[in-house]
């Protein structure tokens, strides 16, 4: 059992490039969600799904784009990344039955934006 | 959006036990309280959800008044590998599930 898998772990682009962070979970969720972190601060939440086919802002989504075309994967993307892009995401997913705030977290995803 | 408030940062020594008080007051009638703990370059865990009074399990206890305006974790006899970060999120189904996380407690425990 995987859990919450996230694809790639380390990414470096340059300034307008674009890319795809992939997050997979075998856990059969129903909730997803990305956030950022930056260093020395807590996670801000960039975009959620509640269910395969959904997506919802959540508190910094400008520059991000989200798809939840299967409900085992939420993909974040990037169209133009700008170095303020640099962070680590985490994608995280939850039960229906649990969305009492229970987040099973993947390890991260460090991208650098040059 | 239910906010929370704690502490930016504890120091604590070995074996002494640690309460990190989170401040919620427009808390929901549905949310529950989660404590995770985060650390570096890892992503968050669970370490305790409940909703009101007190919750016990093998890694700390959470306890919550009546009003449920604020919440206590409590980690006894701590040791070096508590050190991390702890960060307490209040469920918000009024607002669609978006869960959102505030700036967490840093601990530090010293020998």
């Amino acid at each position: 059992n995987a859990g919450v898998t996230q694809t790639p772990k380390f990414r470096v682009l340059k300034t307008g490039q674009s890319m795809t962070l992939l997050c997979a979970q075998d856990m059969n969720h129903e909730y997803m969600y990305w956030y950022r972190q930056d260093p020395g601060m807590g996670l801000r939440l960039i975009h959620y799904s509640v269910g395969e086919g959904t997506t919802a802002k959540g508190e910094v989504p400008d520059g991000y784009n989200v798809s939840r075309l299967k409900k085992q994967n939420f993909l974040l993307g990037l169209e133009s990344a700008a170095p303020s892009q640099t962070s680590v995401y985490f994608c995280a997913s939850s039960s229906l039955w649990l969305n009492t705030g229970e987040l099973f977290f993947g390890e991260g995803s460090r991208l650098t934006v040059l | 959006l239910a906010k929370t408030t704690q502490p930016i940062s504890m120091d604590s020594y070995e074996g002494q036990e640690v309460n990190i008080t989170c401040s919620h007051n427009n808390i929901a009638t549905n949310d529950y309280i989660t404590w995770y703990q985060q650390f570096p370059s890892q992503g968050p865990r669970f370490i305790i959800q409940g909703y009101k009074t007190k919750v016990t399990n093998e890694v700390a206890s959470l306890f919550i008044p009546a009003d449920r305006k604020s919440s206590t974790l409590s980690l006894p006899r701590v040791s070096l590998s508590d050190t991390a970060v702890y960060y307490c999120l209040v469920g918000n189904s009024n607002s669609g599930y978006a869960l959102n996380f505030g700036k967490g407690t840093s601990l530090l425990v010293t020998p």
